[in-house]
Formats: C-alpha cells, sequence, structure tokens
C-alpha cells in the first residue's frame, strides 16, 4: 500500500530554523515534492526531489534518502507568514504528469 | 510557470442540486487531470484521475455516479457533484501536470451543501 507519515504539528520561533520529516512506503517512486498549503487556499510548490541530495532554494531547502524512503524540507530564517501546513507528497511511477499521493501535511506555527 | 484555473472558487447549493466544477489548463494541454477533495484540517485525498477522451479513473471509495468527471478537451475537466448532501460539502481541487514536471493546481472549490 502507499503510506507517508509527517508530524502533524510544529512549533517554532520567528527567525529560527525548522526541519519538517518525511517517510514514505509507495509502490512506486517518480518524485517527491513539498507543498505550502494556507488555510483555504490551494497548494503552491515548494520544491521537487527525484535523486538523492539536497535541493537549495533561497529560505527553502529538500533532501532526499531513496534508499532509506526519506525527505525533510527545511526552512530557515522563520518568518510568521512561513505559518502554514507543509504537505509532502509523492509520484507514482505511472508517469501521469501530477498524480501525487499526500501526506497528512503538518501544521507549522511560527510564533514571535 | 503552467496555470490551471478552477472555477467556481465558492459556491453554495441546495441539498438535491448537481454543481458543475470546472478546471482548465491556461497555457498547456493536459491529457490527464487529477480531482482532490479536502476536508478541514486534513490532506488532499486523490479522487479521481480525469483521462481526456476516455473514461474516468476513480479511486476506491469514490462514487462513480456520485462524481461525474468529464474531461471532453486537452484544456478543460469538469467534477459535477451529483444530488449534493451535506456531507458533500468539502475543498476541491484540481491539478494538472506534465510528464516529470510538478502538479499545477487550481485555486480550489469551497462547496457548502445546506
Amino acid at each position: 500500500g502507499q503510506n507517508i507519515d509527517q508530524p502533524t504539528e510544529m512549533t517554532a520561533t520567528e527567525g529560527a530554523i525548522v526541519q519538517i520529516n518525511c517517510t514514505y512506503q509507495t509502490s512506486g517512486f517518480n518524485g517527491l515534492f513539498w507543498y505550502q498549503q494556507h488555510a483555504g487556499e490551494a497548494p503552491t510548490f515548494l520544491s521537487y526531489n527525484v535523486l538523492d541530495g539536497l535541493e537549495e532554494k533561497g529560505r527553502f531547502s529538500s533532501f532526499l534518502s531513496r534508499s532509506k524512503g526519506y525527505s525533510y524540507l527545511l526552512l530557515k530564517e522563520l518568518q510568521m507568514k512561513d505559518s502554514a501546513s507543509y504537505l509532502c507528497a509523492v509520484r507514482d511511477n505511472d508517469n501521469q504528469g501530477g498524480k501525487l499521493i499526500f501526506g497528512q501535511g503538518t501544521e507549522l506555527s511560527v510564533k514571535p | 510557470g503552467a496555470v490551471v484555473s478552477q472555477h467556481p472558487s465558492r459556491v453554495i447549493c441546495k441539498s438535491g442540486t448537481s454543481v458543475k466544477i470546472e478546471c482548465r489548463s491556461l497555457d498547456f494541454q493536459a491529457t490527464t487531470m487529477f480531482w482532490y477533495r479536502q476536508f478541514p484540517k486534513k490532506s488532499l485525498m486523490l479522487m479521481a484521475t480525469s483521462n481526456e477522451g476516455s473514461k474516468a479513473t476513480y479511486e476506491q471509495g469514490v462514487e462513480k455516479d456520485k462524481f461525474l468527471i468529464n474531461h471532453a478537451s486537452l484544456t478543460l475537466s469538469t467534477l459535477t457533484v451529483t444530488s449534493a448532501h451535506p456531507e458533500d460539502s468539502s475543498f476541491y481541487i484540481c491539478s494538472a501536470g506534465q510528464r516529470n514536471t510538478e502538479a499545477f493546481f487550481g485555486q480550489g472549490t469551497r462547496l457548502t451543501v445546506v
């Protein structure tokens, strides 16, 4: 079956660094995605990993280890506006260009 | 980047009526689109895969006759919630993508059935 796990909620302080972990067990793998979602809005794309290693994009970085079925999203220099839900998603092998299986999401609260 | 437009963003309907939600890919052709449902404080649950020119593929537990999907062109997929009931109230989101790119999401539709 398909299983993607991430913590339900996290709290961090403005200006700090936070790491959100995601572990997955899926029948196929064609990339791992991180999305940010504010309440009542659609998800917005943050990062994409298909090979092992770290991808850096400004204040956001994402890491992938395919052998361990593990990824994390690292947020640096946290800002209040980073309070949101962060979704880890795996794309199956079916190459349908967008079929994603989502984790339950991590609700991040950034406090002053 | 690619843009996916979803309409309407909010709809309130009476119990027993049907509601149609549209999803358009604005600057690329999408042979496949995806429909998700999201309950409050929950993640996105894939409902079905919309295939241009053929029948949709539904995920287990999703009623085909309840959630009608039509993908008549390479840029438009529609989801019709038939005979809506209050338990169908939810946030519905579509997405589309091309091979080896990220999925692009529509703005989402907040459906409230009263």
